[in-house]
C-alpha cells in the first residue's frame, strides 16, 4: 500500500518559473516530511524539510507548504534554474519514542526538467 | 567530513548467488539505513541499525539481510539472488536518534542480477 502519493510524475518549467511538486499521506502518525534531490548517478541529497507543527517553511528558492487537514504538503521551487533539473522526491516518516526518523517512506518521485 | 561511503559502486551478480554491499557511515553517526530504488518499486526501505542492532525493517523477504558493527559501519547481504534484485541499493546514515534528524544518502551500490 504506496502511503505516499506524489504527482505529477514528470514537471517542465521555463526558466525563471515557479516549479511546484504535490504529495499526499495517509498515515497521520507522520511528523517528518523531507523532500530530497537526486541527480543522475547520484544518492538523495535533503533539500528542506519540515514538522506537521507549522504551515510552511521556506530555504532560500525552496519553500514547503503544508496543510496538515488535508494531509498534503509541496514543494515550491521559485525562479527555477537549469540546474534544478533533477528528481525529486517527497518523504515521511515517523518518530518511535525517542528514536529518529530513519524509516523514510518515498513517494514516486518527479522528473523535473527546466528549460532555458 | 566524508560523506556515505559505499563500495562496490558497481557489481553483477549470477541469479542464485549472494552478494555482501559495504557502507561507512558519516564519521559520528550511529543510525545505518538501506534502501533499494528501482524504476518500478520506487525507494523502499530495508532495514535499519543503531549501535549494532536493527531497530527497523521494511518489507522484504529474509534473503536480505544486513548487520552493523561497533564501528557504525554495515553491510547489507542478499542470498540467493533473483533478477528481480537489480536495483541501486542506497545506505543512508544519521546522528543519534533524534527528532527530525537528517539523513545522508551515500551514492549507492548498483547490483545488476544476469
Amino acid at each position: 500500500q504506496q502511503q505516499v502519493k506524489q504527482s505529477p510524475q514528470s514537471l517542465i518549467v521555463q526558466k525563471g518559473g515557479i516549479s511546484i511538486i504535490n504529495c499526499a499521506y495517509e498515515n497521520t502518525a507522520f511528523d517528518y516530511f523531507p523532500w530530497y534531490q537526486q541527480f543522475p548517478g547520484k544518492g538523495p541529497a535533503l533539500l528542506i524539510a519540515i514538522r506537521p507543527d507549522v504551515s510552511e517553511k521556506k530555504e532560500g528558492r525552496f519553500t514547503i507548504s503544508f496543510n496538515k487537514s488535508a494531509k498534503q504538503f509541496s514543494l515550491h521551487i521559485m525562479d527555477s534554474q537549469p540546474g534544478d533539473s533533477a528528481t525529486y522526491f517527497c518523504a515521511a516518516s515517523y518518530s518511535i519514542s525517542n528514536f529518529g526518523n530513519e524509516k523514510l517512506t518515498f513517494g514516486t518521485g518527479t522528473r523535473l526538467t527546466i528549460i532555458p | 567530513k566524508a560523506g556515505v561511503t559505499q563500495t562496490p559502486r558497481y557489481l553483477i551478480k549470477t541469479r542464485g548467488q549472494q552478494v555482501t554491499l559495504s557502507c561507512s557511515p558519516i564519521s559520528g553517526h550511529r543510525s545505518v539505513s538501506w534502501y533499494q530504488q528501482t524504476p518500478g518499486q520506487g525507494l523502499q526501505f530495508l532495514f535499519e541499525y543503531f549501535s549494532e542492532t536493527q531497530r527497523n525493517k521494511g518489507n522484504f523477504p529474509g534473503r536480505f539481510s544486513g548487520r552493523q558493527f561497533s564501528n557504525s559501519r554495515s553491510e547489507m547481504n542478499v542470498s540467493t539472488l533473483e533478477l528481480g534484485d537489480s536495483a541501486l541499493y542506497l545506505c543512508a546514515s544519521s546522528s543519534q536518534g533524534g527528532f527530525g534528524n537528517t539523513i545522508y544518502f551515500g551514492e549507492g551500490s548498483w547490483l545488476t542480477v544476469v
